[in-house]
């Protein structure tokens, strides 16, 4: 268990609709990022918050969006969802904004129908 | 732009063997980082071993180990004395000081004949 949470574990929608991703750092870390892992393919960085700021974006698409609340937990929201956006999201934490060893949570798997 | 290359997809190694999982990377970054992480079944990813660019001594952990080959942007990881709970995706991963962020391999699945 490496102390960071994610909910919900899995998420059945369809198309053209929204959802919200939630994740909560370990306890202490006020870095979040989240990866996006379509099948068998690699972890796509998305976006980095650092204690509420944005701080780095990779390729996220303009229908994603997310925050870091003040309790440091993130939401990822992903709207006008597409059949390609079914992927395992996950969300990291570190300890600061650094190159310190990433924890991740367990994922929520995305199915879009 | 930085990027990381596993160009085995998958490998198989025979219970208690040692294998040795390929990644290369490109960069013109002097300072930086490079991670192996498992990844079960389960999907939980799971940090295997790190390496600090600046080191050159290469960083072991019980049976896993690299090979940091600086000049050559070379990251390879061994596994000695290989379990069948070894039976993963393995994924090489580059960080550097200046964006956090990783930059990750497409992976190589490694399977463990008993």
């Amino acid at each position: 268990d490496s102390g960071v949470t994610q909910t919900p574990k899995h998420l059945i929608t369809a198309t053209g609709q929204r959802v919200t991703l939630r994740c909560s750092p370990r306890s202490g870390d006020l870095s979040v990022y989240w990866y996006q892992q379509s099948l068998d393919q690699g972890l796509q960085f998305l976006i980095q918050y650092y204690n509420g700021e944005e701080r780095a974006k990779g390729n996220i698409l303009e229908r994603f969006s997310a925050q870091q609340f003040p309790d440091l937990h993130s939401e990822l929201n992903l709207s006008s969802l597409e059949l390609g956006d079914s992927a395992l999201y996950f969300c990291a934490s570190s300890v600061q904004q650094g190159v310190n060893e990433q924890f991740f949570g367990p994922g929520t798997r995305l199915t879009v129908l | 732009a930085q990027t990381v290359t596993q160009s085995q997809p998958e490998m198989s190694v025979q219970e208690a063997e040692t294998v040795t999982l390929s990644c290369t990377y490109d960069t013109s970054e002097s300072d930086y980082y490079l991670f192996w992480y498992k990844q079960p079944p389960s999907r939980q990813m799971i940090l295997v071993i790190r390496q600090e660019a600046y080191k050159q001594q290469n960083a072991t952990e019980n049976r896993f180990s690299v090979n940091f080959q600086k000049a050559a942007k070379s990251f390879s990881l061994k596994i000695s004395d290989s379990q069948l709970g070894d039976a993963a995706m393995y994924f090489c991963a580059y960080s550097t000081s200046g964006t956090y962020k990783y930059i990750f391999g497409t992976g190589t699945r490694l399977k463990v004949l008993a």
